[in-house]
């Protein structure tokens, strides 16, 4: 059991547009901490997708976004194609546990 | 260009002891926090430990507390992961992955490309 929630799967068609939600507690995104999110594509190391909750690294595609409201966060991708087909993971501080701490993951798939 | 480059897994029997490293390159590796990392076969990715900057605090999921202890050498730009009492539920892949900042509040933006280790009989 994840301390951040994530559904297991979404899908969609190439071009359309997904969202991925991720729930936390007052103890780590309620609490104010930054969320994060990492791109994992099949049989590789997760990959730094969007930081501070909206903000994207050098070379990743402006089809990201993300968002904070609360407790919970969510990753955007539109214009889906056919090589975002990945695992997607949310990531946050918690202080309760006095580390960092992920959600269980999202397969994405693209019909 | 940065790097990080994990080593010294392998297979190990219930109760031993394994000692991962991790050599950093192309960035200022004193002036980074430094997390561990682990995803199980077929499963999520769990964080494991982190330390920050200058080695003074560490920090450990409750899962492996009293078990592994994470150091690190800015002479050498290594971090470690000194594995003990493994169990099987320890098999996994080990990620090392650089902080942003200095004291761990922020995101790993850089990983290496993992190390397997299995605990087996």
């Amino acid at each position: 059991q994840s301390v951040l929630t994530q559904p297991p799967s979404v899908s969609g068609a190439p071009g359309q547009r997904v969202t991925i939600s991720c729930t936390g507690t007052g103890s780590n995104i309620g609490a104010g901490y930054d969320v994060h999110w990492y791109q994992q594509l099949p049989g590789t190391a997760p990959k730094l997708l969007i930081y501070r909750n909206n903000n994207r690294p050098s070379g990743v595609p402006d089809r990201f976004s993300g968002s904070k409201s609360d407790t919970s966060a969510s990753l955007a991708i539109t214009g889906l194609q056919a090589e975002d087909e990945a695992d997607y993971y949310c990531q946050s501080y918690d202080s309760s546990l006095s580390g960092s701490v992920f959600g269980g993951g999202t397969k994405l798939t693209v019909l | 260009q940065m790097q990080l480059v994990e080593s010294g897994g392998g297979v190990v029997q219930p109760g031993g002891s394994l000692r991962l490293s991790c050599a950093a390159s192309g960035f200022s590796f004193r002036s980074h926090g430094m997390h561990w990392v682990r995803q199980a076969p077929g499963k999520g990715l769990e964080w494991v430990a982190f330390i920050q900057y200058d080695g003074d605090n560490k920090y450990y999921a409750d899962s492996v507390k009293g078990r592994f202890i994470i150091s690190r050498d800015n002479f050498k730009n290594v971090v470690y992961l000194q594995m003990n009492s493994l169990r099987p539920e320890d098999t996994a892949v080990f990620y090392c992955a650089k902080d942003r900042g200095s004291s761990g509040y922020y995101d790993l933006d850089f990983w290496g490309q993992g190390i397997l280790v299995t605990v087996s009989s």
